[in-house]
């Protein structure tokens, strides 16, 4: 299997523009989640989803970001404005479970600088 | 609210010498706990995970740990530590029924040839 599959792996982009983050999931699994990571905060859970479903988005920052997750094979994680607090490394990741928790396999990330 | 700590944020051993990497976490009900590797330039990858039975818990590359309830620790340890393990270390827990994950800040290992 290829993996969790992100692009772009790094983006650039100046301070109020749309920045649109991409991730293709495992084939079969059937949760997915973006997390994003900094120096400051460390990694924390934005969204997840369950069968293509929001089911927390609690850790969303603000209205600014947005998620869908439009079929099995696709989600984005989207940031309209852009700041450039939003820099950081953007890790989108999935898993299988079957009948109770199981390991979430994680893609390479995106890294965001917003300037 | 729930969380991880990491005790270390940085370690610097040489090689062969034994590791352990502390890591508790507050959280009052069962927790699913995951031990995750970041090499330098690669993504994270699975070390081991606790679900439920044996509290002593073996992974890849011979890395083991222990979950200790009444500590609620979830400890990192590897007899013999070698330069390929030089990467970045989180420890990481679920519960409640959520299914995110809650991460340490994560620990940079550093080991001297």
């Amino acid at each position: 299997d290829a993996g969790v599959i992100q692009s772009p792996r790094h983006e650039v982009t100046e301070m109020g523009q749309e920045v649109t983050l991409r991730c293709k999931p495992i084939s079969g699994h059937d949760y997915l989640f973006w997390y994003r990571q900094t120096m400051m905060r460390g990694l924390e859970l934005l969204i997840y989803f369950n069968n293509n479903v929001p089911i927390d988005d609690s850790g969303m920052p603000e209205d600014r970001f947005s998620a869908k997750m439009p079929n099995a094979s696709f989600s984005t994680l989207k940031i309209q404005p852009s700041e450039p607090r939003d820099s950081a490394v953007y890790f989108c990741a999935s898993s299988f479970r079957d009948r109770g928790p199981d390991t979430q396999y994680f893609g390479p990330g995106t890294r965001l600088t917003v300037l | 609210a729930q969380s991880v700590s990491q005790h270390n944020h940085h370690v610097i051993l040489s090689e062969a010498a034994s590791l352990e990497l502390g890591c508790n976490y507050s959280y009052g009900g069962t927790v699913n706990l995951f031990w995750y590797v970041q090499y330098p330039g690669q993504h994270l990858q699975l070390l081991l995970k606790y679900f439920s039975g044996d509290p002593l818990v073996k992974g890849i590359k011979g890395f083991e740990a222990e979950f200790i309830k009444s500590k609620f620790s979830f400890n990192l340890r590897k007899p013999s530590v070698q330069w390929s393990d030089t990467a970045e270390y989180f420890c990481a827990f679920s519960g409640g029924g959520a299914d995110g994950l809650t991460f340490g800040k994560g620990t940079h290992l550093i080991i001297q040839p």
